[in-house]
């Protein structure tokens, strides 16, 4: 039981590279989000889908960028990396937009 | 702005105290309450939640109190133990969408 999974685990880029960052359920969530968690600061939404072909902006969307082709992947992209996005970036599904969310272990990125 | 806050960075206790982690929010729409666990290298795991209608919800060995009246929750772990030392975060929110996280208590559980 995978759960929920996050690939990489661990990346460094150099400022203005792009990356995609992987996130991948096997639960058949319709709900998913990406959040980052930075130093002294609670999880904060990134972005996040109700189901196939729907996303939307959370909290702090400037600079990334997501889709939602299937229900399982929903990778999080980011566009042109600047250090202010060093941090350690969390995907979450749950069953519904009130479910419980399951969380991946992480992708820690550093851009330098 | 921080909507949920968790004042204490840390927390430390002896094994089989009771360790009692404090939660802030400024939201009075929230209606849902969560506790999340979370280890080293790995991400959040649900501990405990509490809905609005609701003062207290217990699961064992965990429990957690609402005052709504004072936008505060608690965490309340009896007695506690070496595997309880976990950052905790409490969240608060009406659904995932609009879910704000506190920054985190991390609890020390001495043997």
């Amino acid at each position: 039981n995978a759960g929920v999974t996050q690939t990489p685990k661990f990346q460094v880029l150099k400022t203005g590279q792009s990356m995609t960052l992987q996130c991948a359920q096997d639960m058949n969530h319709e709900y998913m989000s990406w959040y980052r968690q930075d130093p002294g600061m609670g999880l904060r939404l990134i972005h996040y889908s109700v189901g196939a072909g729907i996303t939307d902006q959370g909290e702090v969307p400037n600079g990334y960028n997501v889709s939602r082709s299937t229900t399982e992947d929903f990778p999080l992209r980011l566009l042109s990396a600047a250090p202010s996005q060093t941090s350690v970036y969390f995907c979450a599904s749950s069953y519904k937009t009130h479910g419980l969310q399951h969380f991946g272990d992480g992708t820690r990125l550093s851009i330098l | 702005d921080q909507q949920v806050k968790q004042n204490s960075p840390s927390l430390s206790v002896q094994e089989g105290r009771i360790s009692i982690l404090n939660c802030d929010y400024t939201n009075s729409m929230f209606d849902y309450f969560l506790w999340y666990k979370k280890y080293p290298a790995e991400g959040p795991t649900f501990l405990i939640s509490i809905s609005s209608i609701k003062d207290k919800n217990e699961d064992g060995r965990f429990t957690v109190f609402l005052n709504k009246s004072a936008k505060h929750l608690s965490l309340h772990i009896v007695p506690s133990q070496p595997g309880d030392s976990a950052v905790y975060f409490c969240a608060a929110g009406i659904s995932n969408n609009d879910m704000r996280f506190g920054a985190g208590t991390r609890l020390t559980v001495k043997p």
